[in-house]
């Protein structure tokens, strides 16, 4: 049984496409997560919710849209797609806020744009 | 938040004990630090979580010094499967805040 798991798991396409990936975790956790790992491996916090409502939102482009449409969904949608959004976007979730701060991360989602 | 940096690789060989140093200058006092480990083609997993002093666990170890600048993850006898990259990540208490290091390559040879 996969805690937390993404689609689609390799994702290719062209520059000005609007693409969405989602991440559904079967922990009954309350908090979920998206990062960015770039091709130096930098790991980056993109957006977190916690029951449904926006905890963190870091300093991305407005193209980035995530969606929760329960506690155990977040989707992220991307319009326009740019070059630079290549990278892997990792979906993850932690039992709640509170300690402890342990997060379980999903497969990955690598996103290729041409 | 802290900004993290860590070394960017490491080499060790089987057996020894290996100790990854992370840096947090700006570490506040609502802060903790926690570790996490990636294999290629995986995403990232917990090792362990700190916010002072000593904590060990079955698989590692963590030093906070006091004046919690620094972290340091200790692998105890380490074996060519903990060849990964390991990431310490601060986290804000209240969870509205997030930084990860920068990583360190570990390379456990024979």
């Amino acid at each position: 049984d996969t805690a937390v798991s993404q689609t689609p798991k390799y994702l290719v396409t062209q520059m000005g496409n609007d693409k969405s990936i989602k991440c559904e975790q079967n922990l009954g956790h309350d908090t979920m997560y998206w990062y960015k790992q770039d091709s130096k491996k930098f790991l980056k916090i993109m957006f977190s919710y916690n029951n449904k409502e926006l905890i963190i939102n870091e300093t991305v482009p407005n193209r980035f849209s995530p969606k929760s449409p329960d506690k155990a969904h977040l989707n992220l949608h991307i319009n326009s797609l740019e070059l630079g959004d290549s990278a892997v976007y990792f979906c993850a979730s932690s039992q709640d806020l509170g300690q402890p701060y342990e997060q379980y991360f999903g497969p990955g989602t690598r996103l290729t744009v041409t | 938040l802290a900004k993290t940096t860590q070394p960017i690789s490491m080499d060790s060989y089987e057996g020894q004990e290996v100790n990854i140093t992370c840096s947090h200058n700006n570490i506040a006092t609502n802060d903790y630090i926690t570790w996490y480990q990636q294999f290629p083609s995986q995403g990232p997993r917990f090792i362990i979580q700190g916010y002072k002093t000593k904590v060990t666990n079955e698989v590692a170890s963590l030093f906070i010094p006091a004046d919690r600048k620094s972290s340091t993850l200790s692998l105890p006898r380490v074996s060519l499967s903990d060849t990964a990259v390991y990431y310490c990540l601060v986290v804000r208490r209240g969870g509205n805040k997030l930084t990860f290091g920068t990583g360190t390559q570990l390379k456990v040879e024979l």
